[in-house]
């Protein structure tokens, strides 16, 4: 079966300090895709990133970093000087062999001016 | 203007009465999702549907059903058999096949009194 966990429930950071959300998955796949998604307080999902699973090299995509660990099973996700326009809920998620995309439970940042 | 356009925002419901939530897309994608999210939780796949006239059950199917009579669109209607209705309902859709990542709407809201 596959799972993702988010134990970071809520997280908050003051403007500019950098900040870490974790995220671990279980799944007995071979080939798996992660991802990560932001929701604003609008509601809508917004996709931030897809990474397969032979690919563990980290992406930097302006303030926004991965570190994708198979060794840990870990896929988090690092903002850079954070701007209180970074305040949502982010959520983890995992595709495998049978296209069952599982999410997990977010976590809220709340950055403050 | 492409997307995934979901209606209404928010809407009320008495007990006990049938509700039809609506998801059009004209992104050309042929697969759609239903997602539920209740708070502090993930999102929990409800039903999808990989090609028109063909669709799947997701993990929390019960009082819940669906059509996909064109492409575009992918209603789901949320029955007096489902005993706990009050949720955040997401949409989204994606291109066939695995490990895709999929677009969402900006959701539907609904209160049963």
């Amino acid at each position: 079966a596959q799972k993702v966990t988010q134990a970071q429930t809520e997280i908050s950071v003051v403007e500019k300090e950098d900040v870490t959300l974790d995220c671990v998955y279980e799944t007995r796949d071979t080939t798996y895709y992660l991802f990560w998604y932001k929701q604003p307080p609008s509601g809508e999902l917004v996709f931030l990133i897809r990474r397969n699973s032979f690919d563990e090299q980290n992406e930097i995509s302006g303030r926004y970093s991965w570190n994708f660990q198979k060794s840990t099973s870990s896929f988090n996700f690092t903002i850079t000087a954070s701007q209180v326009v970074d305040s949502a809920v982010y959520f983890c998620a995992l595709s495998g062999d049978n296209n069952d995309m599982r999410f997990g439970a977010g976590t809220r940042l709340t950055v403050k001016p | 203007d492409g997307g995934i356009t979901q209606s209404p925002k928010y809407l009320f419901r008495k007990e006990g009465q049938n509700v039809t939530l609506s998801c059009e897309q004209n992104l050309n994608h042929d697969a759609m999702y239903w997602y539920r999210q209740d708070p502090g939780q993930g999102l929990r796949l409800i039903y999808y549907s990989q090609i028109v006239n063909d669709f799947q059950k997701g993990d929390i199917a019960e009082g819940y059903s669906v059509s996909r009579e064109k492409k575009e669109s992918f209603p789901l209607t949320v029955t007096s058999a489902q005993k706990n209705p009050t949720a955040f309902y997401l949409c989204a859709t994606g291109l066939a096949g695995d490990y895709n990542e999929q677009f969402f709407g900006p959701g539907t809201r609904l209160t049963v009194l």
